[in-house]
């Protein structure tokens, strides 16, 4: 079974230019979750989604962060304009439902984005 | 404020023993934990996991201890063996599905032949 996708695998670009990360869930789980890992801070979650729809966007850092889920199998986290400060790993997770349900989150191989 | 935390950065086993990763909590409302494991360059990958419910979950080699009295989790690992190398994350998540995971900082496990 084909897990979370992720692409690109790794992302070089210079400040001030868009970025657009991108996810495939697992077919069938209703739950995306994007995640950013650095040094300082670990893993943090920045948004997730239920059945499409944006459920908690708390954990995004600033409005130059924003994140679609057009259809079940597809979502985007784009990044405009970028700054070094958002150097990081960003993952991307599925789940079949809510924790309460005993569900756990799939993870993707996650993004790398490195901003000059 | 870190609402999970992992306290040991590495923790260094030899083979054939028990490995015991400690993970603590301070958030009352977390009610379901989970233990992911991460080799570099991939995403964490799911270990097992535990409800607040009970106090013990095992899966083959693996073993989660819950006390919510202290807010302490544990994984065990026996016997250690040296695919077990990589970094553990503990992590949490309030009922219901109101949000995703909290993510303790990790501790690298390494298992010395």
């Amino acid at each position: 079974d084909a897990g979370v996708i992720q692409s690109p695998r790794h992302e070089v670009t210079e400040m001030g230019q868009e970025v657009t990360l991108r996810c495939k869930p697992i077919s069938g789980h209703d739950y995306l979750f994007w995640y950013r890992q650095t040094m300082m801070r670990g893993l943090e979650l920045l948004i997730y989604f239920n059945n499409n729809v944006p459920i908690d966007d708390s954990g995004m850092p600033e409005d130059r962060f924003s994140a679609k889920m057009p259809n079940a199998s597809f979502s985007t986290l784009k990044i405009q304009p970028s700054e070094p400060r958002d150097s990081a790993v960003y993952f991307c997770a599925s789940s079949l439902g809510p924790q309460g349900s005993n569900q756990p989150q799939h993870f993707g191989d996650g993004t790398r984005l490195s901003i000059l | 404020d870190q609402q999970v935390k992992q306290n040991s950065p590495s923790l260094s086993v030899q083979e054939g023993r028990i490995s015991i990763l400690n993970c603590d909590y301070t958030n009352s409302m977390f009610d379901y934990f989970l233990w992911y494991k991460k080799y570099p360059a991939e995403g964490p990958t799911f270990l097992i996991s535990i409800s607040s419910i009970k106090d013990k979950n095992e899966d083959g080699r693996f073993t989660v201890f819950l006390n919510k009295s202290a807010k302490h989790l544990s994984l065990h690992i026996v016997p250690s063996q040296p695919g077990d190398s990589a970094v553990y994350f503990c992590a949490a998540s309030e009922g219901g599905g109101a949000d995703g995971l909290t993510f303790g900082k990790g501790t690298h496990l390494i298992i010395q032949p």
